[in-house]
């Protein structure tokens, strides 16, 4: 089943505005990463938090994640019309003795900034 | 410059036939992957190499052959292609993350494959 669920899936914001991103999951996980995903185009890695941190930045990217609660969050501070995108979570799961690692994408959330 | 490469972008092909994706890395990464994005943009793993050995294979059916012939390339058969094969694939790279490494993976642009 899909590892991680996003929140709300579209969002619609005007430029200047702040866009917040939710993303639960389910099992434990050794980090959570985010990514950007223009139309048509591939993924981009924006930021990665580690399940031992609790707050990160990057520019005007903020991510907190809750392990207690098993979510993240993603904060786009002065939206831009270019950071239109859809924007997926992904989680890198603890990993078991032997066990590859890999990662699982959330669901997604369509940003739409509009002048 | 190009991190990520996958060739052909766009691929339409009738059901039955038989094709193929490359993809190619200059980042020096060890690891590269396989993703299915179907029409509601889910991203899901297929395969993934680490240095040329078959280190994630999901439930994919066997029709699906990916074939590493060293780090940098990772390519992706497709034997008698069937309509629910339509999608966009994705390859990406990494470094070895093994057993609880940090990286985040850069992706190639996608291939859009279309069976009619």
């Amino acid at each position: 089943s899909q590892q991680g669920e996003e929140d709300p899936q579209a969002l619609s914001i005007q430029e200047g505005e702040n866009a917040t991103m939710n993303c639960s999951y389910k099992t434990s996980i050794n980090n959570l990463q985010w990514y950007r995903q223009n139309s048509g185009r591939g993924l981009v890695h924006l930021i990665l938090i580690r399940s031992n941190e609790r707050e990160k930045h990057s520019g005007r990217l903020r991510v907190t994640l809750d392990t207690s609660k098993k979510s993240s969050s993603l904060l786009i501070t002065a939206s831009r019309a270019a950071d239109t995108a859809s924007y997926f979570c992904a989680t890198a799961l603890r990993p078991d003795t032997g066990t590859a690692s890999k990662l699982t994408f959330g669901t997604g959330t369509r940003l739409q900034v509009t002048l | 410059d190009t991190a990520v490469s996958q060739t052909p972008k766009y691929l339409v092909t009738q059901m039955g036939n038989d094709k193929s994706i490359k993809c190619e890395q200059n980042l020096g990464h060890d690891t590269m992957y396989w993703y299915k994005q179907d029409s509601k943009k889910f991203l899901k793993i297929m395969f993934s190499y680490n240095n040329k050995e078959l280190i994630i294979n999901e439930t994919v059916p066997n029709r699906f052959s990916p074939k590493s012939p060293d780090k940098a390339h990772l390519n992706l058969h497709i034997n008698s292609l069937e309509l629910g094969d339509s999608a966009v694939y994705f390859c990406a790279s990494s470094p070895y993350s093994g057993t609880g490494g940090n990286y985040g993976y850069t992706f190639g642009s996608g291939t859009r494959l279309t069976v009619v």
